[in-house]
């Protein structure tokens, strides 16, 4: 099983700041790597797939890169909707499709 | 446009059963892999199962693995997952999600429902 650890567990960032959110692989997953965005009492919803790529309608303000095993979602310029848990996940070898403990980015 | 709307949540007591259904519609419901996922209370995301896209081929998580069952509809445009030997640990919320690619594949999940949540509680 791949396992998917996130960093930081949280996040403390100002509004209008750029936020970087990190995920490593334990082993190869190639670029099949997503990130979701999940609000309180919502479902986790599509950011980024293929590492790089935004999902249909999402803000150019989010952005995702891969080196290697090691992701990062940026998110620039952060506005008061981003403040959320994100959670990446790797859909490369399955099953299990495994996600990672996830990031809670927070108003500071 | 895309929908998925589980429902068949509720209390059920360490032992019993319980069936969850997503109705989906807005796509072809019978091109695509569907997906459970499960979230427990403050807890993370937990993928639990999967069922090809023809209903030829299943997989699960290992801690659901011999007790649940994911099985499809397409005639209803209905996925299912049938719950039994419930614990205490399987209380969570369960999504019901699409996968972004047809006819199987590598894909990430591109719609999810809201949500059923499921008890087990005596």
């Amino acid at each position: 099983e791949i396992v998917m650890t996130q960093s930081p567990a949280t996040l403390s960032v100002s509004p209008g700041e750029r936020a970087t959110l990190s995920c490593r692989a334990s082993q190869s997953v190639g670029s099949n790597l997503a990130w979701y965005q999940q609000k309180p009492g919502q479902a986790p919803r599509l950011l980024i797939y293929g590492a790089s790529t935004r999902a249909t309608g999402i803000s150019a303000r989010f952005s995702g890169s891969r080196s290697g095993t090691e992701f990062t979602l940026t998110i620039s310029s952060l506005q008061s909707e981003d403040f959320a848990v994100y959670y990446c996940q790797q859909y490369n070898n399955w099953p299990p499709y495994t996600f990672g403990q996830g990031t809670k980015l927070e108003i500071k | 446009q895309v929908q998925v709307l589980e429902s068949g949540g509720g209390v059920v007591q360490p032992g019993r059963s319980l069936r969850l259904s997503c109705v989906a519609s807005g796509f072809t419901f019978s091109s695509y892999d569907m997906h459970w996922v499960r979230q427990a209370p403050g807890k993370g995301l937990e993928w639990m199962a999967v069922i090809s896209y023809d209903g030829s081929n299943q997989f699960y998580a290992d801690s659901v693995k011999g007790r649940f069952t994911i099985s499809r509809d397409s005639s209803k445009n209905t996925l299912y997952l049938q719950m039994n030997s419930l614990r205490a640990e399987d209380t969570a919320v369960y999504y019901c999600a699409k996968e972004g690619g047809s006819f199987g594949g590598s894909y990430p999940f591109d719609y999810w429902g809201q949500g059923t949540l499921v008890t087990v509680s005596s």
